[in-house]
């Protein structure tokens, strides 16, 4: 069974303050992996999608990478605004395939 | 501006009543998708379609059903059998393929709130 895990749940920094969000995953084969970011009570807004490990993306204080086994998002010097709950997904390598999600890390940037 | 619409944005569903949410799309998509959130939980596949007259189900399906009868339009009617209906249901759309990978794009969602 695809199992995505998300670490950790909740996290909290302070302005300018560097860290990185985990995604774990135990896949057959991976076609994708995706980050979303959501805020409250609105959609997931997608970020960026890795298709093979070594690859990195960027976006603004975004940072995403891919291994093998796990994705990282880095962010760096964190605003405020920045302050939501960041999701992974991936997709198998395996005809048309449906995500499946992680359970979401919820950031918190305090001024 | 392309995007993918949901209504409404609040929905109260009586005991014993079927409920409708509405999804729309203008990206020119072809696969569609509904999910449902719960707190501290991932998002949960209901239903999903690949093409016009088609459609799957996913995950949790129970109690709820769909149809795909436009391009642009999936909705959800969630039954008086889903007993556990409080969530906040996300619509989504993507192009459909079975060799690359196929982002999908989220409508604002719909909260469904029993009275």
């Amino acid at each position: 069974e695809d199992q995505v895990t998300q670490s950790p749940e909740a996290l909290r920094l302070q302005e300018g303050e560097s860290s990185s969000l985990n995604c774990s995953y135990t896949v057959s084969g991976l076609r994708g992996l995706f980050w979303y970011r959501q805020d409250p009570g609105k959609g997931p807004e997608f970020l960026f999608t890795l298709y093979s490990a070594g690859e990195e993306k960027e976006k603004e204080r975004l940072k995403a990478t891919l291994t093998k086994k796990e994705s990282f998002l880095h962010i760096t010097a964190p605003k405020p605004e920045d302050s939501a709950t960041y999701l992974c997904a991936v997709q198998v390598n395996s005809g048309y395939s449906t995500l499946t999600f992680g359970k979401g890390t919820m950031l918190l940037v305090s001024p | 501006d392309g995007g993918i619409t949901q209504s409404p944005k609040y929905l109260f569903r009586k005991e014993g009543q079927n409920v409708t949410l509405s999804c729309e799309q203008n990206l020119n998509h072809d696969a569609m998708y509904w999910y449902r959130q719960d707190p501290g939980q991932g998002l949960r596949l209901i239903y999903y379609s690949q093409i016009v007259n088609d459609f799957q189900k996913g995950d949790i399906a129970e109690g709820y059903s769909v149809s795909r009868e436009k391009k642009e339009s999936f909705p959800l009617t969630v039954t008086s059998a889903q007993k556990n209906p409080t969530a906040f249901y996300l619509c989504a759309s993507s192009t459909y393929t079975t060799s690359e990978q196929e982002t999908q794009y989220f409508g604002p969602g719909t909260r469904l709130l029993v009275l």
